[in-house]
Order: structure tokens, then sequence, then C-alpha cells
């Protein structure tokens, strides 16, 4: 079975710091891999995907992740931080492929992101 | 525009009413989702459709029914509300797996029960 582990539900960076969300995922088929930001009161919005390809993926508004396949890792990471960026942030897996049972994203539960000034 | 619409995007029910979440999507998607999202425990899947007609159970579907009678349509039921279902309900939809270059969430409903 597919899971998503975020380590740490809550990160604090100051404005201009990286950034950096941790993702752990198990799967025992080649996955896709996403990461999704929720901003307050909003709907999901996606901030880039891996399927297959180059393990560095660059998504919207400065943020790239790295499938490192050894590690089991989807870690996503902005250079410097701005207050914008304020969020909640999900990482997600799915098989990839199209049959009943495999067909929806797992989440993980989530990383707070708050940014000070 | 093309999109996912849920509606109502707010409701306050009482225990026990029952109620149903509209799903509509304008983009001949066959794969329909529902899912809850609750503080700290991310997005869970509810039930899905992969086609008119069919559903299936996700992860947490105690509680809830759902229907696809029409394709563009993806009704999700509560017959008898409870505390436990205060959350925030997320329709997706997808032309083939929710991992796929066309999928869609909608903007949510955020549902409490009282």
């Amino acid at each position: 079975a597919q899971s998503v582990t975020q380590l740490g539900s809550h990160v604090s960076v100051s404005e201009g710091a990286l950034v950096l969300l941790r993702c752990n995922y198990s799967s025992s088929v080649p996955p896709y891999l996403f990461w999704y930001v929720q901003y307050p009161n909003q709907g999901l919005q996606l901030l880039l995907k891996y399927t297959t390809g180059a393990t560095l993926v660059k998504g919207i508004n400065g943020f790239e992740a790295e499938f490192k396949k050894s590690e089991t890792s989807f870690h996503l990471t902005k250079p410097s931080a701005h207050m914008s960026d304020a969020a909640e942030y999900f990482c997600a897996v799915s098989p990839g492929y199209s049959n009943q049972a495999g067909t929806a994203l797992i989440f993980g539960k989530g990383t707070t992101l708050s940014v000070s000034s | 525009n093309a999109g996912v619409t849920q509606t109502p995007k707010f409701r306050v029910l009482k225990t026990g009413q029952s109620m149903t979440l509209l799903c509509a999507q304008d983009m001949n998607h066959e794969y329909m989702y529902w899912y809850r999202q609750d503080p700290g425990m991310g997005l869970r899947l509810i039930h899905y459709s992969v086609g008119e007609g069919t559903t299936a159970k996700g992860e947490v579907p105690d509680g809830y029914n759902v229907s696809r009678l029409k394709k563009q349509n993806f009704l999700l039921g509560l017959e008898s509300a409870a505390p436990s279902q205060t959350s925030v309900y997320f329709c997706a939809s997808s032309y083939s797996h929710l991992g796929g270059p066309k999928a869609f969430f909608g903007q949510g409903t955020r549902l409490t029960v009282v």
C-alpha cells in the first residue's frame, strides 16, 4: 500500500531564508509525486509534480522538488521565502496507472509554513 | 468556464439532519472523487467513481453515500449528520487518474454539524 509521510506539521522560517518541506513516500510501484499548496480558506493548487524523467522538478512560485528513489523522498524547497508563501503544503502520491483502485491521490497530513519578517 | 463546481460552499447542519453535496464538472471527465479535509489529517478519500453509474469506497466511507447517475455530477450524501462529519469537503475530477495531466479540484464545501 502506498503512503506519504510529511515530516513536521509546522515549519517556521524568516523572510529570505531557505524553505525545506520534507516528504517521504512508500510505494510498491514507480510513483507519481505531487506537491499542492492551500492558502487560507481556499482550495488546492498544484505546485509541481514528478511523473517520469528528470528528477529535479521545477514548479510555480519558485518552488522545486527532487525525486530521490534511493531515499524514497520528494522534498520541496525554495531558496528564499516570501511572506506570501505562508500556507499549508501537501505532498501526495499516486501509482499513476489507471485501474479502479489506483486512480486516487494519497495525501500526507500537511505542513503549515509560517514566514516571519 | 471549465472546472469543478461544488454546491453549496458553506452549510450548517443539526445532528441527525441529512444533506447532499453536489459536485459538477463540465470537462467530460470519467473519474470523480470526494475527499474530506480535517486539521492535522490531510485529505482523505471518502468515495470515488470511475465512470457513470459506478462508485467505490475510499479510505473513510462510513456515514456517507454517493451516486453518479450522470457523468458530469457526483453527489455525496449524509443521511444522518454527526458532529464528526464537520469538515471541509473537496471534490475532484480527472480524465484518467487523479495524478494525470488533467485533474481538477473544486473550491471546497465547509460543513459544520452542531
